[in-house]
């Protein structure tokens, strides 16, 4: 049973505008949330994390805002530029002592940016 | 530098052959996983290590093996026994914690021929 979902398998935008990729979670028990970037035929790279305790976690053109009472959070783009186009990746995974940090991802959305 | 290796890049097997992926690392991070990306899926956790010497199954962990024989390597095998074994395979590690995530390897293609 997939713990986090990206229902937005594609998104395409402009150049210049801003660029938002949802995600939404079941497991009430995750404290800590990232996104991953992808380009083809290459290991995903870490972008930007939240923890549970925040709402909003801002890094550049890239902010991510935390729903926790739905479940949801969101990645902005802004602006949005033709490096940024890629994959897109949720993740999550339950802190504490005794965890072993498994991240659960999300299927991935893919961003183009047109110019 | 440091980093993470994984090797070959692409990888060709036969029915019914087994086949070892590699993963090195020399970050010094404790804990290791093997992730399989599939087309529309995501990725899905194979097998991980906390510490040498030990191992767990992850969500999909049938057809696959795995050692920790030393902290830099955690190779996974790949046996005849995974039915559907044609994927992009991911190796990441962490560090104990892991505000950060992971970093992952550069990936092996394998292709069932």
């Amino acid at each position: 049973d997939q713990q986090v979902k990206q229902n937005s398998p594609s998104l395409s935008v402009q150049e210049g505008r801003i660029s938002i990729l949802n995600c939404d979670y079941t497991n009430s028990m995750f404290d800590y949330f990232l996104w991953y970037k992808k380009y083809p035929a290459e290991g995903p790279t870490f972008l930007i994390s939240i923890s549970s305790i925040k709402d909003k976690n801002e890094d550049g053109r890239f902010t991510v805002f935390l729903n926790k009472s739905a479940k949801h959070l969101s990645l902005h783009i802004v602006p949005s530029q033709p490096g940024d186009s890629a994959v897109y990746f949720c993740a999550a995974y339950v802190g504490g002592l005794l965890n072993d940090y498994k991240l659960s991802f999300g299927a991935g959305t893919t961003v183009t940016v047109r110019a | 530098d440091g980093g993470i290796t994984q090797s070959p890049k692409y990888l060709f097997r036969k029915e019914g052959q087994n086949v070892t992926l590699s993963c090195e690392q020399n970050l010094n991070h404790d804990a290791m996983y093997w992730y399989r990306q599939d087309p529309g899926q995501g990725l899905r956790l194979i097998y991980y290590s906390q510490i040498v010497n030990d191992f767990q199954k992850g969500d999909i962990a049938e057809g696959y093996s795995v050692s920790r024989e030393k902290k830099e390597s955690f190779p996974l095998t790949v046996t005849s026994a995974q039915k559907n074994p044609t994927a992009f395979y991911l190796c990441a590690v962490t560090k104990d914690r892991g505000h950060y995530g992971y970093t992952f390897g550069s990936g092996t293609r394998l292709t069932v021929v």
